[in-house]
């Protein structure tokens, strides 16, 4: 099926470092999410971005939905050890009932 | 729980044989999504439920997949006749509405077909 090109496909940074992480679509997505999934469990949601331009924080975390609503980052400052994980973007496009399109996912690992 | 859950959470089964997933969403949601993770990929969408509507299908790979959800409660998944390449881990999840931030995604049903 259809995936979002997410990258990198993987991060190995030292604890304090600031991390982005982006993800691109050849066709217009009306939403666009982040997740993150830790080991064992399903995705939970950080960030959800609904208007193109719109940048939303959510503490050390911030989002922004492409102006061309064919992409998305997300940035991470200040990392902890507890951001490892592997962190999704997803997107929706309108009258699909909440069906998502999910990016391949960046691995995050963090050095204390 | 308060939460969604799967079961079983793992499940070895031989080529050829047929599997059921069992997903309970939170109570009173009224939308039901199956997705399917293969091992370092994302998730692909399979199956969408909302109330009593007819079921999205769209994204069952092949007619051996169907989905069952009886009104507003439990769905089960079904793969009959498992091949190699439908081991990976079946994602539940629920929402108060067909909405994008309300998915709440259970823990998953790991599957692997030897």
């Amino acid at each position: 099926g259809q995936q979002l090109n997410q990258s990198p496909q993987s991060m190995f940074i030292q604890e304090g470092e600031d991390v982005s992480m982006n993800c691109t679509s050849s066709s217009i997505f009306n939403t666009w999410l982040w997740y993150k999934q830790d080991p064992g469990e399903g995705p939970v949601l950080l960030i959800a971005l609904y208007k193109a331009g719109e940048l939303t924080s959510n503490g050390r975390l911030t989002a922004q939905f492409g102006i061309t609503r064919k992409d998305s980052f997300l940035n991470i400052s200040a990392s902890i050890p507890s951001d490892v994980g592997i962190y999704f973007c997803a997107g929706q496009k309108n009258n699909q009932g909440g069906k998502l399109i999910f990016g391949q996912g960046t691995e995050l690992s963090v050095k204390p | 729980g308060a939460g969604v859950s799967q079961s079983p959470s793992n499940k070895v089964t031989e080529k050829g044989k047929d599997v059921e997933l069992r997903c309970d969403p939170i109570s009173g949601h009224t939308a039901l999504y199956w997705y399917r993770q293969r091992l370092g990929q994302g998730l692909e969408f399979l199956i969408y439920f909302q109330g009593n509507s007819a079921p999205d299908k769209s994204g069952l790979p092949s007619d051996r997949f169907s989905a069952e959800r009886t009104g507003e409660s439990v769905s089960t998944l079904t793969i009959q006749r498992t091949q190699q390449e439908d081991s990976a881990v079946y994602l539940c999840a629920s929402g108060p509405l067909a909405g994008v931030e309300t998915q709440y995604f259970g823990p998953g049903t790991r599957l692997l077909v030897l």
